[in-house]
């Protein structure tokens, strides 16, 4: 049963405009979570994270929104760049274990020139 | 920044062979490792937690005895894929956590078994 789901598995965006990325999770004792970014062939870059007492965390063009009572959280991207087309990962953990993280399947952002 | 770095990139390998793939954290020490297996449009499936010095934590299903896991140093771990088989055939990631709890993984390796 996966605990970290990201339902799209693709999307496709205008240069110059927002992505949003979505990732659910169903684990109540999630309270850490992270983007990554990756590359074909490459492993997984860190992004971005949010901790459970913020329901919002901004670094540059990526903004992370975490909504603890729906167990949801996205990922936006503005302005979105071509460089920015790659595969994205949501992870989430808890602190009490952090040693485990629980990733969802991916969604692949492709932001046309 | 921290890096990991996962050799090899690219490996392939005989049916019933084994083969190594190595993972080092070139400018930190890392006490815990970890190691993901990703199958085709799945997500990054954890394998197990390497801890230095000590045996490795198996996740529930991953046979420990077909994917052996050394962390000799607080530098380096190993994944040994024994007597392997083509469903072995997959991307293996590592990742270390470095400070602020942040997770680096490594580049990943490809293996293919013929």
């Amino acid at each position: 049963d996966q605990q970290v789901k990201q339902n799209s598995p693709s999307l496709s965006v205008q240069e110059g405009r927002i992505s949003i990325l979505n990732c659910d999770y169903t684990n109540s004792m999630f309270d850490y979570f992270l983007w990554y970014k990756k590359y074909p062939a490459e492993g997984p870059t860190f992004l971005i994270s949010i901790s459970s007492i913020k329901d919002k965390n901004e670094d540059g063009r990526f903004t992370v929104f975490l909504n603890k009572s729906a167990k949801h959280l996205s990922l936006h991207i503005v302005p979105s760049q071509p460089g920015d087309s790659a595969v994205y990962f949501c992870a989430a953990s808890a602190t009490h274990n952090f040693n485990k993280f629980y990733f969802g399947s991916g969604t692949k952002l492709n932001v046309k020139p | 920044g921290a890096v990991v770095s996962q050799h090899p990139s690219r490996v392939i390998c005989k049916s019933g062979t084994s083969v190594k793939i190595e993972c080092r954290s070139l400018d930190f020490q890392a006490t815990t490792m970890f190691w993901y297996r990703q199958f085709p449009k799945k997500s990054l499936m954890l394998m197990a937690t390497s801890n230095e010095g000590s045996k490795a934590t198996y996740e529930q299903g991953v046979e420990k005895d077909k994917f052996l896991i050394n962390h000799a140093s607080l530098t380096l771990s190993t994944l040994t894929v024994t007597s392997a088989h083509p469903e072995d055939s997959s991307f293996y990631i590592c990742s270390a956590r470095g400070t602020a709890n942040t997770i680096y993984f490594g580049e990943g390796s490809w293996l293919t078994v013929v």
